[in-house]
Formats: C-alpha cells, structure tokens, sequence
C-alpha cells in the first residue's frame, strides 16, 4: 500500500514569489490536511480538505490556500512569499479526518522543504 | 488558550535505559490525544491515540497513559534503543477549536550508546 506522497521535497524560492505544493495522499482516504514545521514554533495546522471542501482552517494568513481534488490529491499554494515562509511542509492524509471525535491515524508524508531567499 | 505543553525539551539517555516524557494540555474540550515519532527530516510517525475513556496504550514498547483530570498524558519507552533517537510530539485535539489540532512542541530524545 503507497504512502503519502508529497512532491517536491525541495524547492528554493525568492522573497515575492509563489509555490505550489503537491500531496497525493494513500488510495482511498478523502482526508488531506496540511501542517507547517519551523523550529521555532513546531508544527501548526494549516487547513484541511475533506471530499474536495476546506472543512477547517488554521492560523495562517490568506497567502496560503489549497484545493483538493476529485482524486483527492491536495494541492497547497503560498503567494508572496516571505522569509518566515522557509519551512517543512507536511501533509497528512486520513479517512475520517480531523472532525470532533475522529480517532482516526493520521499518515505523514515526508514533507517539502521550502527555503525562501 | 488552547495549548499544549511537553517537557523536557531535550533527553539523553543510554541504550538499554527506560524514560518518560510528559505533555500537559489546557484543550477543551478534549476529543483525543496522539503522540507521534518524528526522525529527522521525516514525516511524524503515529505511535498511540487515546481517547478520553482511555487511560494507558501500548504499541511494543512504548506505553502512553492519559489523565483526562488532570489534563496530563505521559509516553514511556521501555528497554531503549539507538532508533529510538528522535523528536516525540503530543498532539491534541479539540471538538469545537477552530484548527482542531494542536500540537507540543516536541521532546528531542537522544539514545547514547
């Protein structure tokens, strides 16, 4: 069974410009959510999409948005790009997702590592 | 505030020693606690998730415990071993919070041999 995977793993980028990040997560799961990694704050949640909707948000600003898919694969794009924005991003896919009571297991990619210049 | 908290921030142990990390939260209200295993430069990797009726959960040796009163959850590790060396992250996450998930900081675990 594939895991997920997220393309690119590396990408350096420029202080102005934009990115697109590519998750395609394990066959048959309709849950993709996206999370920021930085060694100063940790991981944090970005968002999250369900059967193609956004069915939850973090705290980022509107720089950063995503779409899913029919297949389920997520993409996530930052516009604008600021130095803050060098960091791991990780997707996570699942079957239930994130809705109050969901137990489900979460599977990570490995992430794409962004450096902004 | 939604938080969560875990300690110590870094460990080192020897090969072969048993630890314990602790994470606190403040999420409410409570839907479920993960705790996951991250190398570096990989993705996390899920070790227990444990809901609120739940109190301990073992997956080989790692053995996670939960005290839904007093907010606290804790993750042994038994018998270490040198790939156990990694960052160990609690996460929690919440019915009603808007990002629905919440993460710890992590603890870095350091196995010498």
């Amino acid at each position: 069974k594939a895991g997920v995977t997220q393309t690119p793993r590396y990408l350096i980028k420029t202080r102005g410009q934009q990115v697109t990040l590519s998750c395609s997560p394990i066959s048959g799961h309709r849950s993709v959510s996206w999370y920021q990694q930085t060694p100063g704050q940790g991981l944090q949640f970005l968002f999250e999409y369900f059967s193609e909707t956004q069915r939850n948000k973090g705290n980022f600003p509107g720089r950063f948005s995503g779409r899913q898919f029919s297949n389920s694969r997520s993409e996530m794009n930052v516009s604008t790009l600021e130095l803050g924005d060098s960091a791991l991003y990780l997707c996570a896919s699942s079957l239930e997702g994130l809705a109050g009571g969901n137990t489900g297991e979460l599977f990570f990619g490995e992430g794409s590592r962004l450096t902004v210049l | 505030k939604n938080q969560v908290e875990q300690s110590p921030q870094s460990l080192i142990i020897l090969e072969g020693k048993n630890c314990t990390l602790q994470c606190n939260y403040t999420v409410s209200p409570f839907s479920n606690l993960r705790w996951y295993k991250q190398d570096t430069g990989r993705g996390p990797v899920s070790l227990t998730i444990m809901t609120f009726s739940e109190n301990t959960k073992s997956n080989g040796r790692y053995t996670a415990t939960l005290d839904a009163d007093t907010k606290q959850s804790s993750l042994h590790i038994t018998a270490s071993q040198l790939s156990d060396s990694a960052s160990y992250i609690c996460v929690v996450s919440s019915y009603f919070s808007a990002s629905k998930i919440i993460f710890g900081s992590g603890t870095r675990l350091s196995i010498r041999p």
